[in-house]
């Protein structure tokens, strides 16, 4: 079965700085799709970043990259110069292979991150 | 270009009445997403449709739970006989269904169930 594990309930970080949120993943397939996205106060759910299992380099998107570290089954999300409109939940998911009707995501319990001024 | 769109974003309704959300994908994807989200957790899948074909369902998704897509664009997702644990956000997603497949959402339907 598939599983995604966020191990930090809460991260603060001061404005400016970078800050790194963990993720790891538990899959049997092959082939997966690694997510990240930020949901804020208001609910909607924002795409931020995506690695795919064979891509060679780590995904980047304006100030947010991944670090995807196969062999540890990890894909942490690094954000760059937070900004306070940073401030919000982000979750990690995956999905498995496409074969199939394997097209659900599966998510993390989330990390809420706040930025200081 | 816009969005995917849903309504209502607040539904209030009492323990037993029936309740219809709505989901505009966006423009020519053909995968549409249901997802449900309870407070403090991450969401948890419903039910996927590529077109107007309903392709898996959650073991979640319950009797009194039902889903449709009939023309393949606009979604509504139908909860009979409300409980109080329904109470939550229910999100919407679409997919191109070619390329990168990332999956957009909406901005959510809470649902509080008194």
């Amino acid at each position: 079965a598939q599983k995604i594990t966020q191990t930090q309930p809460g991260m603060f970080v001061q404005e400016k700085e970078a800050v790194t949120l963990d993720c790891t993943y538990d899959t049997s397939d092959p082939s997966y799709g690694l997510f990240w996205y930020k949901q804020p106060s208001s609910g909607e759910m924002i795409f931020l970043i995506y690695q795919g299992s064979y891509d060679q380099q780590n995904a980047t998107e304006g100030r947010y990259s991944l670090n995807f570290q196969k062999a540890r089954k990890s894909a942490n999300l690094v954000i760059s110069a937070s900004q306070l409109g940073d401030s919000a939940m982000y979750f990690c998911a995956m999905r498995g292979s496409h074969a199939g009707n394997n097209r659900k995501l599966i998510w993390g319990l989330g990390t809420s991150l706040a930025v200081n001024p | 270009d816009t969005g995917v769109s849903q309504d209502p974003r607040h539904k209030i309704t009492k323990r037993g009445q029936n309740v219809t959300f709505r989901c505009d994908p966006i423009s020519e994807h053909n995968r549409l997403y249901w997802y449900r989200q309870t407070l403090g957790q991450g969401p948890e899948f419903l039910t996927y449709f590529q077109n107007e074909a309903q392709l898996e369902k959650s073991r979640l998704l319950s009797d009194r739970f039902s889903a449709e897509r009939p023309k393949g664009s606009f979604s509504t997702l139908e909860i009979q006989r409300t409980e109080q644990g329904d109470s939550a956000m229910y999100l919407c997603a679409s997919e191109q269904g070619e390329g990168e497949n990332i999956q957009y959402f909406g901005a959510g339907t809470r649902l509080s169930v008194l």
